[in-house]
């Protein structure tokens, strides 16, 4: 399995709360993405990361910010949480200089709920 | 726009049957596609992949299949197994700027009964 974790792994909080998840690993791979799952959504691109310091919007960007100071980090923010937030939230990282394996590889997942 | 569609939200197949998980996407740039797996409370993992060069590609009890005139893909599970039931998430990527990006379609929930 690649090594890829992330914390906390279950959050609950408020509306209006600044919420922090972090991803980690240890692969060295290059791309860092977000993913968000909703019922009948499927996966979709929050945010990436295409090297330290490079990051980009996804789908569904609109009140999340990304950061990446490290390549072994990426930390997702949702600044002024909202109820549409609650979701589960997935990491993934990539090599996409193996191309064309553009696997991606995630992580175990956050589930965030926002009251 | 959904550019990658799993129409079959749900399917129940018999244990030893074949279970056969569809998908169809609208963008021709689309040129590597993939099959991952999702338990309950777990990540997704990578399953099996092809490229638009192939037609096939088999891994074990596995096998994709594209028909890229048709922009369909399916994956076949022979025979299928109760620890294969989980959700199954066709995703796909196009060459280029935006190669490392995978569009996911909404998934398709296997059941496989005893």
């Amino acid at each position: 399995d690649a090594g890829i974790t992330q914390s906390p792994r279950h959050k609950v909080t408020e509306t209006g709360t600044p919420v922090t998840l972090r991803c980690h690993q240890t692969e060295n791979h290059r791309y860092m993405y977000w993913y968000r799952q909703d019922p009948g959504h499927g996966l979709r691109l929050i945010h990436y990361s295409y090297g330290v310091k490079d990051t980009d919007k996804g789908e569904v960007s609109d009140g999340y910010s990304v950061s990446r100071s490290k390549t072994e980090d990426f930390l997702l923010t949702l600044e002024s949480a909202t109820s549409s937030q609650t979701s589960v939230y997935f990491c993934a990282i990539s090599d996409a200089g193996r191309r064309p394996y553009n696997e991606q590889f995630f992580g175990p997942g956050t589930r965030l709920t926002v009251l | 726009d959904q550019q990658v569609k799993q129409n079959s939200p749900s399917l129940s197949v018999q244990e030893g049957r074949i279970s056969i998980l569809n998908c169809d996407y609208t963008n021709s740039m689309f040129d590597y596609f993939l099959w991952y797996k999702k338990y309950p409370a777990e990540g997704p993992t990578f399953l099996i992949s092809i490229s638009s060069i192939k037609d096939k590609n088999e891994d074990g009890r596995f096998t994709v299949f594209l028909n890229k005139s048709a922009k369909h893909l399916s994956l076949h599970i022979v025979p299928s197994q109760p620890g294969d039931s989980a959700v199954y998430f066709c995703a796909a990527s196009a060459s280029g700027a935006g190669s490392y990006q995978l569009t996911f379609g909404k998934g398709t929930k296997l059941s496989v009964i005893p």
